[in-house]
């Protein structure tokens, strides 16, 4: 079965530093994407960056990477520059192809605290 | 509209009412999903929808919660009998692309409706 796990509850970076988030993921499947997703205490989920699993190259979207390592299954999350603002709820999730059209399984999430 | 809408937000039932969440989703979205939201989990799926076809209900808990998109727009989500373990916030996602092999399919979530069953 397909499997999400982030190992940080929480975590504290000091504003204009980078910090990186754990995502591990467990799949038998070949054709799969990994999105991160960042939750602000308003409760919307926000799309940061999608990677698939055919992808060579790491993905980027302004401040933030995906730290893309196949072999090891991880997709870690990569916030360079931290800001008050990216204080929130992070979560890694992932959709394998074979499975529910469009169906995303997430992890149990990371709280990100950026300390001024 | 501009992004997908829920409502409530905030809904207080006591056990064994039945209530009712409303999601508007991005006009022209053809996917729609809803997912529950325990608190400090992640989302959890229930269903999804593509257009008006239920093509996925294997996540919804029991046969109290019920969801419908009649017209392949707006779609509710039904919960029979409430109970306590009920109490989470429910999100409603949708999506433009279909298909399994749709790649970065990004689902655009809305704020999400927070159940609490007394």
């Amino acid at each position: 079965a397909q499997k999400i796990t982030q190992t940080q509850p929480g975590m504290f970076v000091q504003e204009k530093e980078a910090v990186t988030l754990d995502c591990t993921y467990d799949t038998s499947d070949q054709s799969y994407g990994l999105f991160w997703y960042k939750q602000p205490s308003s409760g919307e989920m926000i799309f940061l960056i999608y990677q698939g699993s055919y992808d060579e190259q790491n993905a980027t979207e302004g401040r933030y990477s995906l730290n893309f390592q196949k072999a090891r299954k991880s997709a870690n999350l990569v916030i360079s520059a931290s800001q008050l603002g990216d204080s929130a709820m992070y979560f890694c999730a992932m959709r394998w192809f074979g499975g529910s059209q469009g169906n995303l399984i997430f992890g149990k999430g990371t709280k990100l605290s950026v300390k001024p | 509209g501009a992004g997908v809408s829920q409502s409530p937000r905030y809904k207080v039932a006591k056990r064994g009412q039945d209530v009712a969440l409303r999601c508007d989703p991005i006009s022209g979205h053809v996917s729609l999903f809803w997912y529950q939201q325990a608190l400090g989990q992640g989302p959890e799926f229930l269903t999804y929808f593509q257009n008006e076809a239920q093509l996925d209900k294997s996540g919804l808990p029991s046969d109290r919660f019920f969801a419908e998109r009649p017209e392949g727009s707006v779609s509710t989500l039904k919960i029979q009998r409430t109970q306590q373990e009920d109490s989470a916030v429910y999100l409603c996602a949708s999506s433009f692309i279909q298909g399994p092999y749709s790649g970065a399919n990004v689902l655009t979530f809305g704020a999400g409706s927070r159940l609490t069953v007394l």
